[in-house]
């Protein structure tokens, strides 16, 4: 079974607008990465944050956990056409590498 | 820097047949990974190598899917006999440190 179910399934926002998903898991973990996948560029790595930080930033993406509610939430700040794409969290328990991903939400930006 | 390489990129088969995904991972790159992503679904380790060594197989169905990374390099996924639940992409990654880089994965049809 997947570690990480994500939440909305899919989500249709204005380009410029802000967008917000979520990612619930059920065990502890390692850390937590998130994943983009569009049929352009394939499978994608975002951002990774470790279970002992609880918010981290790159570029326009905005990454926060939440270890006690073992939640996390990315946040695209500004959205663009080319944001179009699903979007996964991947939990790695272990420190392994071994990641368990998601269900993934579907984001569309519409121009 | 060269991307990680999968060959073919699709194949048709008929159930019971067998077939073999070829993965070239990205230079330097110590550990690789398979992973089968069903339509819909976030992707699913299957196998996770260091080196020429198993790391995490705990997920790939043993009775009908083997894989090798020989000489540490190169690797190869097979499915004997394939199953109609077996239609998926499978993708490769690889890996020096915490991030992955995936390949543009092999979709398979089975029928």
């Amino acid at each position: 079974s997947q570690q990480g179910e994500e939440d909305p399934q899919a989500l249709s926002i204005q380009e410029g607008e802000n967008a917000t998903m979520n990612c619930s898991y059920k065990t502890s973990i390692n850390n937590l990465q998130w994943y983009r996948q569009n049929s352009g560029r394939g499978l994608v790595h975002l951002i990774l944050i470790r279970s002992n930080e609880r918010e981290k930033h790159s570029g326009r993406l905005r990454v926060t956990l939440d270890t006690s509610k073992k939640s996390s939430s990315l946040l695209i700040t500004a959205s663009r056409a080319a944001d179009t794409a699903s979007y996964f969290c991947a939990t790695d328990k272990t420190g392994a590498n071994n990641l368990f991903f998601g269900t993934g939400t579907r984001l569309t930006v519409i121009p | 820097e060269a991307g990680v390489a999968q060959s073919p990129r699709y194949k048709i088969i008929e159930k019971r047949q067998s077939v073999a995904f070829w993965c070239n991972p990205i230079s330097g790159h110590a550990t690789l990974y398979w992973y089968q992503q069903i339509l819909g679904q976030g992707p699913k380790l299957l196998i996770q190598f260091q080196n020429n060594g198993v790391v995490d197989d705990s997920q790939l169905p043993k009775d009908r899917f083997s894989a090798e990374r020989l000489k540490g390099v190169d690797s190869t996924l097979k499915i004997q006999p394939a199953k109609l639940e077996d239609s998926a992409v499978y993708l490769c990654a690889s890996s020096r440190g915490e991030e992955q880089f995936f390949g543009p994965g092999t979709r398979l049809t089975v029928l």
